[in-house]
């Protein structure tokens, strides 16, 4: 395996589901990113890592709970979500947190349904 | 608040050059970057710019103006392959990456 990987790429649950979205990157990077991208609206950044501490948390509501037990692997956890939560949400990493040409390497995604 | 704009579809034919437009309004500025995203895919990192001026990458071109708060994205002898979204994202001075809606870019024969 290559690059940044996300599973499942497709999931279906219910409201009252506990799921869990994995990412692992094998780039040897020390941050790593949750996204999330609905139609036509910017990505908006949910949680950053860096060398497994958590460093940036947008005011995610707390049904979304992130874990980075090491510096490869993400885990963002998943209870009682909301239709609107519905949307592609996608993991990536970088080198290191910040400016310069720290660019970023997505993960295919993984496509959410709340039913 | 911080904001960057680009616009939402663009329409051009196979063989043809197009400009895609981002403007951006943040609180500080520590770079930009462009990527492409085909539809169902991750987006790829295409360019970063840092300084004024044009970046050259083949087909691609990237420009930026940091006192107008402005880039531009150049695609030259656009093929069909090239139809997708093209994301403007800029690091603002906390090293956020504050990132724009995307331009769907749909190439005709």
């Amino acid at each position: 395996e290559t690059g940044v990987t996300q599973t499942p790429r497709h999931l279906v649950m219910g409201m009252t589901n506990k799921k869990s979205l994995k990412c692992e990157q094998h780039l040897g990077h020390n941050a790593m990113y949750w996204y999330k991208q609905s139609a036509k609206k910017p990505l908006e950044l949910m949680f950053v890592y860096s060398l497994e501490e958590r460093v940036e948390n947008n005011s995610v509501p707390s049904r979304f709970s992130p874990e980075c037990p090491n510096s490869s692997h993400l885990f963002l956890h998943l209870h009682t979500l909301q239709p609107e939560d519905s949307a592609l949400y996608l993991c990536a990493s970088s080198q290191e947190i910040g400016g310069g040409g720290n660019e970023q390497f997505f993960g295919p995604g993984t496509r959410l349904t709340v039913l | 608040g911080q904001n960057i704009d680009q616009p939402t579809e663009m329409t051009a034919t196979e063989g043809a050059i197009v400009q895609i437009n981002c403007t951006y309004q943040t609180s500080g500025f520590n770079g930009l970057f462009w990527y492409q995203q085909h539809a169902g895919e991750a987006p790829t990192f295409l360019s970063y710019n840092v300084l004024d001026g044009l970046e050259e990458k083949g087909r691609f071109s990237s420009f930026l103006s940091r006192s107008k708060g402005y880039s531009y994205l150049l695609l030259k002898e656009l093929q069909m392959k090239d139809s997708a979204s093209y994301l403007c994202a800029v690091t603002d001075s906390n090293y956020q990456l504050i990132w724009g809606a995307g331009t769907k870019l749909i190439i005709k024969p």
